[in-house]
């Protein structure tokens, strides 16, 4: 089973400023990597497919980079509503697995 | 606009069974894999099962195997998951995903419906 380790768990930022979420995999998974983000009470929402593909009508300022076992979702300026959780997934291997997720909260 | 509608959760006690339903709309629902996701209240995503747009492939998580059943209806535009022999472990909010025609990525998700194994 491939595990993904999300880091850090919490992200205390101020809006406006950059976020950097990183995800490592156990192996690699060339670029089979997706990342959500789930509001409270609310089911995920896909943001970015395949490492790098931005779903539709995600604002550009989500942006995901990275291959193999090394990858990032960064957020360029921090809106209010972007301070919630996010997870990353990998759909290299069965079993599917996803990323313990990062918080990121208002500093 | 594509839509997912969960329903079939409640309350079970350990050992029982639950078929969970999921309604599809606003595409085309046969030409997509289908996903079952859980997520305890408070914890994270835990993927559950896939199957195959024709459902001759279906995929589980060890924790199920063997006690669940993922399965579709092509002609309804439903999917379903069987749960038998439940756990309290199984408690959760169970979500319905539309994935990729060719990848297993979760493109659209429904509102989910909560599962309570509980004596």
């Amino acid at each position: 089973e491939i595990v993904l380790t999300q880091s850090p768990a919490t992200l205390s930022l101020s809006p406006g400023e950059r976020a950097t979420l990183s995800c490592r995999a156990s192996q690699s998974i060339s670029h089979y990597l997706a990342w959500y983000q789930q509001k409270p009470g609310q089911a995920p929402r896909l943001l970015i497919s395949d490492a790098s593909n931005r779903a539709t009508g995600i604002p550009a300022r989500f942006s995901g980079s990275g291959s193999g076992t090394d990858f990032t979702l960064t957020i360029s300026s921090l809106e209010p509503e972007d301070f919630v959780v996010y997870y990353c997934q990998q759909r290299s291997n069965w079993p599917l697995t996803f990323g313990g997720g990062t918080k990121v909260e208002i500093k | 606009e594509v839509q997912l509608v969960e329903s079939g959760g409640g309350l079970v006690q350990p050992g029982g069974s639950l078929r969970l339903s999921c309604a599809a709309s606003g595409f085309k629902f046969s030409i997509y894999w289908m996903t079952w996701v859980r997520q305890v209240p408070g914890k994270g995503l835990e993927w559950v099962a896939n199957i195959k747009q024709d459902g001759s492939e279906t995929y589980y998580v060890d924790s199920v195997k063997g006690r669940f059943t993922i399965s579709r209806d092509n002609a309804r535009n439903s999917l379903y998951l069987q749960m038998n022999s439940l756990r309290v472990e199984d408690t959760a909010v169970y979500y319905c995903a539309r994935d990729g025609v060719d990848s297993v990525t979760k493109y659209h998700w429904g509102q989910g419906t909560l599962v309570t194994v509980s004596s």
